[in-house]
């Protein structure tokens, strides 16, 4: 199983807004509205941000939102913070009853 | 609260074997399926396996399929990881990870290093 498409970097400005990509194919990410995106910081565990394409658990800041058009799901920050600066990981549930992350994505908050 | 707190990693040669064990507390262990997600020093995420909560079902990476078994004790609100013949490339933080009723993980431990060398 190949990893998911994401681009290795994205950055923007306090206050802007940005999106993460992430690609794979009709036997995961375009097969299936189980993708999730965590949020990872330095040295720290994952943290669950979206899952089921769109939703966000509670206690998840509403600046963070998620969808899905084919084969590619993004991942969209809204009113960016210092804070959100992290690496962040899409993944999707596979045909083959199994999982796939994406490579990640560095997010830097300039 | 939900803990998940990973053990028994450690410095192991190629070809040797190690055992993980997670031991879960503030929730229903018996009620969760479970997983095993790695991370490879300064690289993303890989899924590793996965066993339903009564251990009905268990899938594996194709990466580490016939090497490794993951395995629950309900009894005991503990998973494990059987690491067999093991690689360079099985050198990783190894997170235990709560998988609620839907296909993506809700609560993750700290990980356990597990560092494959001679």
């Amino acid at each position: 199983q190949s990893a998911l498409t994401q681009p290795a970097s994205v950055s923007g400005s306090p206050g802007q807004s940005i999106t993460i990509s992430c690609t794979g194919t009709s036997s995961d990410v375009g097969g299936y509205d189980y993708v999730s995106w965590y949020q990872q910081h330095p040295g720290k565990a994952p943290k669950l941000m979206i899952y089921d394409v769109s939703i966000r658990p509670s206690g998840v800041s509403n600046r963070f939102s998620g969808s899905k058009s084919g084969n590619t799901a993004s991942l969209t920050i809204s009113g960016l913070q210092a804070e959100d600066e992290a690496d962040y990981y899409c993944s999707s549930y596979t045909s083959s009853s199994t999982w796939v992350f994406g490579g990640g994505t560095k997010l830097t908050v300039l | 609260e939900v803990q998940l707190v990973e053990s028994g990693g450690g410095l192991v040669q190629p070809g040797g074997s190690l055992r993980l064990s997670c031991a879960a507390s503030g929730f229903t262990f018996s009620s969760y399926s479970m997983n095993w997600v790695r991370q490879a020093p300064g690289k993303g995420l890989e899924w590793v396996s996965y066993i339903t909560s009564s251990s009905t079902t268990i899938y594996y990476a194709d990466s580490v399929k016939g090497r490794f078994t993951i395995s629950r004790d309900n009894a005991k609100n503990s998973l494990y990881l059987q690491m067999n013949s093991l690689r360079a490339e099985d050198t990783a933080v190894y997170y235990c990870a709560r998988e609620p009723s839907g296909f993506y993980i809700d609560y993750w431990g700290q990980g356990t290093l597990v560092t494959v060398s001679s």
